[in-house]
């Protein structure tokens, strides 16, 4: 099974600041990697797939990057709506399997 | 618009069974592949379950193998999860997700319903 390792566990950003969360995948799963958003007592939402395309309705300041074994989600000004739980997930393989989960919260 | 409604979750005694059900709106059910994701209290995500549109692929993660029936219904724009030999670490909010492609990648979730597996 694939390994996803999310870090940092915890990153605080202040509102308008630019935020960068990483994902590594202990094997390659070329660019199969999938960005999840999860605020507390909500489902997740789908933010990034392909690891460079946004989701319907996900705007601009969302940017994904990276392929083989590390991916990287950036926020480029935070707003407060932003502040939540992000999971990267790989479905290049099956099972497909998530990280652990960054919290993105406000400084 | 799109939605995925979940029911079916509630407390139950180690080795007992519950079936949960998805009914989903505001998109053609019947093109979708779907799967079913947990999430234990206070955890991360786990994908446990993946249905083709037709039923005919069927993947279960390990955890749930040989305990756990994935089904649906086209005609009842449904999904179901049957959960048998149930154990205190299948205590979860259990989400259904919806695919537009045998890819697993969750554009549409339900709001989830929980499963508490106590004595």
């Amino acid at each position: 099974e694939i390994v996803m390792t999310q870090s940092p566990a915890t990153l605080s950003v202040s509102p308008g600041e630019r935020a960068t969360l990483s994902c590594r995948a202990s094997q390659s799963v070329i660019s199969s990697v999938a960005w999840y958003q999860q605020k507390l007592g909500q489902a997740p939402r789908l933010v990034m797939y392909g690891a460079s395309t946004r989701a319907t309705g996900i705007p601009a300041r969302f940017s994904g990057s990276g392929s083989g074994k590390e991916f990287t989600l950036t926020i480029s000004s935070l707003q407060s709506e932003d502040f939540a739980v992000y999971y990267c997930q790989q479905y290049s393989y099956w099972p497909n399997t998530f990280g652990q989960g960054t919290k993105l919260e406000m400084k | 618009q799109v939605q995925l409604v979940e029911s079916g979750g509630g407390l139950v005694r180690p080795g007992g069974s519950l079936r949960l059900s998805c009914e989903v709106s505001g998109f053609s059910f019947s093109d979708n592949y779907m799967s079913w994701v947990r999430q234990a209290p206070g955890k991360g995500l786990e994908w446990i379950a993946y249905i083709s549109v037709r039923g005919s692929t069927i993947y279960y993660a390990e955890s749930v193998e040989g305990r756990f029936t994935i089904s649906r219904d086209n005609t009842k724009n449904s999904l179901y999860l049957q959960m048998n030999s149930l154990r205190f670490e299948d205590t979860a909010m259990y989400y259904c997700a919806s695919q537009s492609t045998p890819a697993p990648i969750f554009a549409y979730w339900g709001q989830g319903t929980l499963v508490t597996v106590s004595s």
